[in-house]
């Protein structure tokens, strides 16, 4: 089935290391998407990507970074320089970066600073 | 700045019964597009509808509708025979015209009673 997946579902990590998610998509998409969901904020974008070995920063980038070496791939690395890192993140992509495409988005990746 | 401002942080309905969701929005643009996310307990986040700006007829998938105000800058979503599926976060989204950079509103938490 044609989708996006994020790993892992749950993730942990001690104030201090850099965690990398994980998004794959096989929809064939150019563009691609990461968001922060804090309680009450709604979604915030960190970076995204219109075609392969591109990305920008969006609202909120400092402390977070990406790649984009593969089409299918956007891994999104957070490190110790993100303040409050403990949020919701959730992947997403569509077709091309016009802006009435949909964006398709993934399960999301829960991560805990502890 | 573009901004998308949800008033009603929680809304409750009886099954079977019709509700409206609010959103307001701000902008300087005169093409854009507007959207509703859903996203269910599973956090998974789902498209219900999308309305482009020059257009004037109110966009419809099957029990939901909107009510887009370009003059108001006002988009409501009407739920029509509320089902308990339909428990969810509701978000508001607007891109304007050159890019797919979503602007999301903070959510409405909207739960279907039986």
């Amino acid at each position: 089935d044609g989708g996006i997946t994020q790993s892992p579902k749950y993730l942990f990590r001690k104030e201090g290391q850099n965690v990398t998610l994980s998004c794959e998509q096989n929809l064939n998409h150019d563009a691609m998407y990461w968001y922060r969901q804090d309680p009450g904020q709604g979604l915030r974008l960190i970076y995204y990507s219109q075609i392969v070995n591109d990305f920008q920063k969006g609202d909120i980038a400092e402390g977070y970074s990406v790649s984009r070496e593969k089409k299918e791939s956007f891994p999104l690395t957070v490190t110790s320089a993100q303040k409050n890192p403990t949020a919701f993140y959730l992947c997403a992509s569509s077709p091309d970066f016009r802006s009435y495409n949909e964006q398709f988005f993934g399960p999301g990746t829960r991560l805990t600073v502890l | 700045a573009q901004t998308v401002t949800q008033s009603q942080p929680e809304m409750s309905v009886q099954e079977a019964e019709t509700v409206t969701l609010s959103c307001t929005y701000d902008t300087s643009e005169n093409n854009y597009y507007l959207f509703w996310y859903k996203q269910p307990p599973s956090r998974q986040m789902i498209l219900v509808i999308r309305q482009e700006a020059y257009k004037q007829q109110n966009a419809t998938e099957n029990r939901f509708s909107v009510n887009f105000q370009k003059a108001a800058k006002s988009f409501s979503l009407k739920i029509s025979d509320s089902q308990l599926g339909d428990t969810a976060m509701y978000f508001c989204a607007f891109i304007r015209g050159a890019t797919n950079k979503l602007i999301f509103g903070t959510g409405t938490l909207l739960a279907v009673q039986p």
